[in-house]
């Protein structure tokens, strides 16, 4: 069956453009995640959802970030203004639930560089 | 403070020969304890997990881990490496019910000498 699925897979953008980074969950996953991958960093939790709701933001490293989902299903995360520092491998993660015996299951990053 | 060590940013192992990976953490109370696996250009896959019961718990892939509470540890080990085992590693605790509550550890990269 299809996996989590994220695209772009790489991006390359110019400093102080925003971009869109999207996220399509296994199918029934109520749950999704956004992680940050910076080299030589273990995953940084920026947002999840269950369903279409996000009970924490708290992850999210500043004002220029944000996150939807829809119906239950794709989620976009949106960077603006584009900074150097935001250069990373972006995760999504999908699991049934939110509860820890569900695992995540990944899909394969997109690498954001901003020039 | 919840947080999880792996001390080696990268290991190199023979093909063949045996492998154990470190984890440390520093949690409270009883932890949930997971092994992911990165292979390059790839998403993360579950390799195992503890949540109680036995100390010893065995995954897919040949691999196994061993919940030790007086070391706060939780050690990947296989018996023999073979070269599609060359990934990046990630070991994370549960400090909470919820998967968005996990703290992941920095990484282990495992480079496989021919």
């Amino acid at each position: 069956g299809a996996g989590v699925s994220q695209s772009p897979s790489n991006k390359v953008t110019e400093k102080g453009k925003d971009v869109e980074l999207r996220c399509d969950p296994i199918s029934g996953h109520t749950a999704l995640y956004w992680y940050r991958q910076s080299l030589g960093q273990g995953l940084e939790f920026l947002i999840y959802f269950q369903g279409n709701s996000a009970p924490d933001k708290s992850g999210l490293p500043s004002d220029r970030f944000s996150a939807e989902r829809t119906g239950g299903s794709v989620s976009t995360l949106t960077i603006q203004r584009t900074q150097q520092e935001d250069s990373a491998v972006y995760l999504c993660a999908s699991s049934l639930d939110r509860g820890r015996n569900s695992p995540l299951h990944f899909g394969n990053g997109t690498r954001l560089t901003v020039t | 403070a919840q947080s999880v060590t792996q001390p080696d940013i990268h290991i190199t192992v023979s093909e063949g020969a045996s492998l154990e990976l470190r984890c440390n953490y520093s949690y409270g109370a009883t932890p949930y304890l997971f092994w992911y696996v990165q292979s390059p250009g790839q998403g993360l896959q579950l390799l195992l997990k503890y949540f109680s019961g036995d100390t010893l718990v065995q995954g897919i892939k040949g691999f196994e881990a061993e919940f030790k509470r007086s070391q706060s540890s939780f050690n990947l080990r296989k018996p023999s490496v073979h070269w599609s085992d060359a990934a990046e590693y990630f070991c994370a605790v549960g400090a909470g019910d919820s998967n968005y509550q996990l703290i992941w550890g920095a990484g282990t990269k495992l480079i496989i000498k021919p």
